[in-house]
Order: structure tokens, then C-alpha cells, then sequence
């Protein structure tokens, strides 16, 4: 079936160093989601990617799709501790199924 | 605005016993419902999703069952828990458009 491989399973920065996390699909995917999860918290949406090679940005956080749209990435510049929290991305095929992948837990130092 | 609620929050139950979360969903219609269960430190396990009343499809084998006796309603069921069903619950729902998931709060479980 359908799998999503996420790395790094765990980062650790210092505050101010740039983060980034990156996301595989088996299958060519429909679109690509990303989520957020604080520590304690349920996971939250934050965007959603449909182009071949579409690049998004929310302030710090910059989310890119591949061209074959089986990649993503989510890259954040100078880490807060606001960032803490673990990120996931979901691939999505034609139809109603996202597959999550395992995620990246990131923390940040102050 | 549509909004989701799962409940309850947390709970501590002793192995062998029942278990019952609950969801429900308000300011839509027909949604795509979906259980997650998220072991600790880990990543999300698709459990049950359902299109419609009475229209469940279980991902994966287990001790869990899942119900949708109404259309806005979700819940999740085992009639003897395990140590292993120990962990973070999570229902969803997909919107109409864009095919995004909302969570809910999520329901921590301990079976003990």
C-alpha cells in the first residue's frame, strides 16, 4: 500500500537555526498537507500543496511539492520556541484517504 | 463554522474493561469521519473512517470497533481493552473541499 516516509525522526536546534523536514511518498500523490502538533495537543492543519513544484510560504515556514509530487519538504528559518512541536506531513491520493507519515519531532534550545 | 468534539478528554481503564469514545460533529453534513490513535512519541495510525451512517472501514485488525449511528456522530468501541490500546485517540473529519482533515481534541487513554 501507500506509504509516506518522513525524516529526521527527531531534530534538536538552537533558537535562531533553521529547521527542515522532509517527506517521501511511494505513490505519486494528489496533494500534500502539512500538520502541527504541540506537545499535549491534537494536530493542527497548516497547508496544503496540489501543484507539481508549488511553493508556499507562512512567514518563517516555507512548504515546497516536487515535480513529480511524490516529496515535500517543510523548512523553517531562524527556529523560535514557539516552533516546538512535532510536524506531519499526509499525502493524499484521489480519493478520501490521507496517509500520514510518521512525523519529525522538532525542539528548539533558548 | 463546523466544529468537532471528542470526549471524554482522558481516562484511566483497567484491562479487560469496555471502552466508549465519543465524537460529534456540528455545521456539516455528510462529513467523512475518521479514528486515529497515536501511540506515545509516535506518528498516526488510521484506525476506522466512515463516509456515511452505518459505512465503516477498519484499517487495521484489532480489538477496536467503531459505530456511526447518526450522521454527525462517531464513536469507538472495544468490549475488553488491552494494554496496548493504551494511547492518544484522535477523531477527524474531512471537509467538503480540498480534502483537508480537522481534528479533534484527542482523547488520552490508559488501560492499566
Amino acid at each position: 500500500g501507500q506509504q509516506v516516509m518522513q525524516i529526521p525522526q527527531y531534530q534538536h536546534v538552537q533558537e535562531g537555526e533553521d529547521f527542515t523536514t522532509y517527506c517521501n511518498s511511494s505513490t505519486t500523490l494528489s496533494n500534500i498537507q502539512w500538520y502541527k502538533q504541540r506537545p499535549g495537543g491534537h494536530p493542527v492543519f497548516l497547508i496544503q500543496l496540489v501543484k507539481s513544484g508549488e511553493v508556499k510560504k507562512q512567514k518563517r515556514l516555507t512548504f515546497q511539492f516536487g515535480e513529480a509530487k511524490k516529496n515535500s519538504s517543510l523548512h523553517i528559518t531562524a527556529t523560535q520556541t514557539t516552533d516546538v512541536g512535532t510536524y506531519f506531513c499526509a499525502g493524499g491520493r484521489y480519493g478520501n484517504k490521507l496517509v500520514f507519515g510518521a512525523g519529525t519531532i522538532l525542539r528548539v534550545k533558548s | 463554522s463546523q466544529t468537532i468534539h471528542q470526549w471524554p478528554a482522558t481516562l484511566v481503564q483497567p484491562v479487560g474493561s469496555p471502552l466508549s469514545l465519543e465524537c460529534t460533529v456540528e455545521g456539516t453534513s455528510n462529513p467523512n469521519l475518521y479514528w486515529y490513535r497515536q501511540a506515545a512519541g509516535r506518528g498516526l495510525q488510521l484506525l476506522f473512517y466512515s463516509i456515511g451512517i452505518d459505512q465503516i472501514s477498519s484499517e487495521v485488525p484489532q480489538n477496536l470497533s467503531a459505530s456511526r449511528p447518526q450522521d454527525r456522530q462517531f464513536i469507538l468501541s472495544s468490549k475488553k481493552l488491552l494494554l496496548s490500546d493504551s494511547g492518544f485517540y484522535l477523531c477527524a473529519w474531512l471537509t467538503g473541499s480540498g480534502n483537508t482533515i480537522y481534528f479533534g481534541e484527542g482523547s488520552w487513554l490508559t488501560v492499566v
